[in-house]
């Protein structure tokens, strides 16, 4: 597609619940990230997928966070047991991937808005 | 471990007026330096970035930078502020060979008075 693209737009559910979050990088982008944005906040780094390397995944704030990517497609974050913290924007980006030296600029998906009630 | 400060929560300035947004950063080398936009609706937006090389970095929408390695500062500037450009901003630093695992600051709101 054009841009990087996440589903759904927006998501309310109950505390307990389990969520899935999508997002579809642009195509031929190698790298995919995902962050989170908690209301009046910068973004915080969770998980970062590049090719077929064992993603980083220093950013999860729990156990009940988690993330797969098929290939260079598409990525789920999961969130088990949701809590009322977990409510925020969660913003998925993609890049064509890292040079050692040498860095490219990732683009942006317009985010899942999650609210736990 | 890296960290971005970013003093100002919120700005106003007038139309035509000039701007500048304060971004100060901790990281034990150089580090890559980035400004993105986020406006209403909008996904973010790269302004600029700073890998190495010419310490004013230039880019969209008539912004641009200074890194500063003596003061750890990598301001923003625009010399005339448009009514567009009310947004929030923010600034990120990066580890070398971090791709775009970045760390972010907590952003400022620019707000524009016409």
């Amino acid at each position: 597609g054009a841009g990087v693209s996440q589903s759904p737009s927006n998501k309310v559910t109950e505390k307990g619940k389990d969520v899935e979050l999508r997002c579809d990088p642009i195509s031929g982008h190698t790298a995919l990230y995902w962050y989170r944005q908690r209301l009046g906040q910068g973004l915080e780094f969770l998980i970062y997928f590049q090719g077929n390397s064992a993603p980083d995944k220093s950013g999860l704030p729990s156990d009940r966070f988690s993330a797969e990517r098929t290939g260079e497609s598409v990525s789920t974050l999961t969130i088990q047991r949701t809590q009322q913290e977990d409510s925020a924007v969660y913003l998925c980006a993609s890049s064509l991937g890292v040079t050692p030296g040498l860095n490219t600029e990732a683009f942006f998906g317009q985010g899942t808005r999650l609210t736990v009630v | 471990a890296q960290s971005v400060t970013q003093p100002d929560i919120h700005i106003t300035v007038s139309e035509g007026a000039s701007l500048e947004l304060r971004c100060n950063y901790s990281y034990g080398a150089t580090p890559y330096l980035f400004w993105y936009v986020q406006s209403p609706g909008q996904g973010l937006q790269l302004l600029l970035k700073y890998f190495s090389g010419d310490t004013l970095v230039q880019g969209i929408k008539g912004f641009e930078a200074e890194f500063k390695r003596s003061q750890s500062s990598f301001n923003l500037r625009k010399p005339s502020v448009h009514w567009s450009d009310a947004a929030e901003y923010f600034c990120a630093v990066g580890a070398r060979g971090g791709g775009n695992k970045l760390t972010f600051g907590t952003g400022t709101q620019l707000k524009v008075e016409l």
